[in-house]
């Protein structure tokens, strides 16, 4: 069965560190990947996605996302945290012979940028 | 903002008791998918509307059961209610699968 991990559950950095959050699948054929923030009190918003082509993809606010077929990793990252990017991260497979847009997430990682 | 709304925001039942959740869809989205997002866990795919008919179910019992009307709009039923439905339920809605777009959610407590 199709699986998404990600590796932490919760992170804590200061603003202006870099953040790194991994996420890994375990799913044979041909995914979509997608990177989704939770803000606090807000409804789930996509980051970003990546269906095929460069596999480095950027994506609002400052967030890039790096597939590694290989690895079967998705893993998101930012240079420099601000205090406004804490939140919940959550990455979500789909797999593309599942057009209709099943998404498969992981547990999701919260994150806590301290001033 | 995202343009679905869901109603009510929250929800306390108890167990055996059934409810009804509601989800108003983006202008111009007719898919709808359902969510169940537990605490301290990813959301959970329930099942997925396409012009009022289901298109895809995830690993959920038959008591959870939907609907989708002619205004691209949908229902999320649960019979029976047991203390492990307690989550938040999602709703997303997208045109013919493309990107999801969420809403706030509804939180149910079954007590």
């Amino acid at each position: 069965a199709q699986s998404v991990s990600q590796h932490n559950h919760h992170v804590i950095l200061s603003e202006a560190a870099s953040l790194e959050l991994g996420c890994n699948y375990s799913y044979g054929g041909t995914v979509n990947l997608f990177w989704y923030v939770q803000y606090p009190g807000q409804h789930l918003q996509l980051l970003l996605k990546y269906f095929s082509g460069d596999p480095l993809v950027k994506g609002i606010k400052g967030f890039e996302a790096e597939f590694i077929k290989s690895k079967f990793s998705f893993n998101l990252r930012k240079p420099s945290v601000q205090w406004s990017d804490t939140a919940e991260y959550f990455c979500a497979v789909r797999e593309t012979t599942d057009s209709w847009g099943k998404l498969q997430f992981g547990a999701g990682t919260q994150v806590v940028v301290t001033p | 903002e995202t343009g679905v709304t869901q109603s009510p925001t929250h929800l306390i039942k108890t167990r055996g008791q059934q409810v009804t959740l509601r989800c108003s869809s983006q202008s111009g989205h007719n898919t709808v998918s359902w969510y169940q997002q537990a605490l301290g866990q990813g959301p959970q795919f329930i099942f997925q509307y396409y012009r009022e008919e289901e298109n895809g179910r995830g690993n959920f019992p038959p008591r959870f059961s939907g609907l989708q009307f002619p205004n691209y709009s949908s229902e999320l039923n649960v019979n029976a209610l047991e203390l492990d439905d307690s989550a938040l339920y999602l709703c997303a809605s997208s045109l013919s699968g493309d990107e999801q777009f969420f809403g706030p959610g509804t939180r149910l407590t079954v007590l």
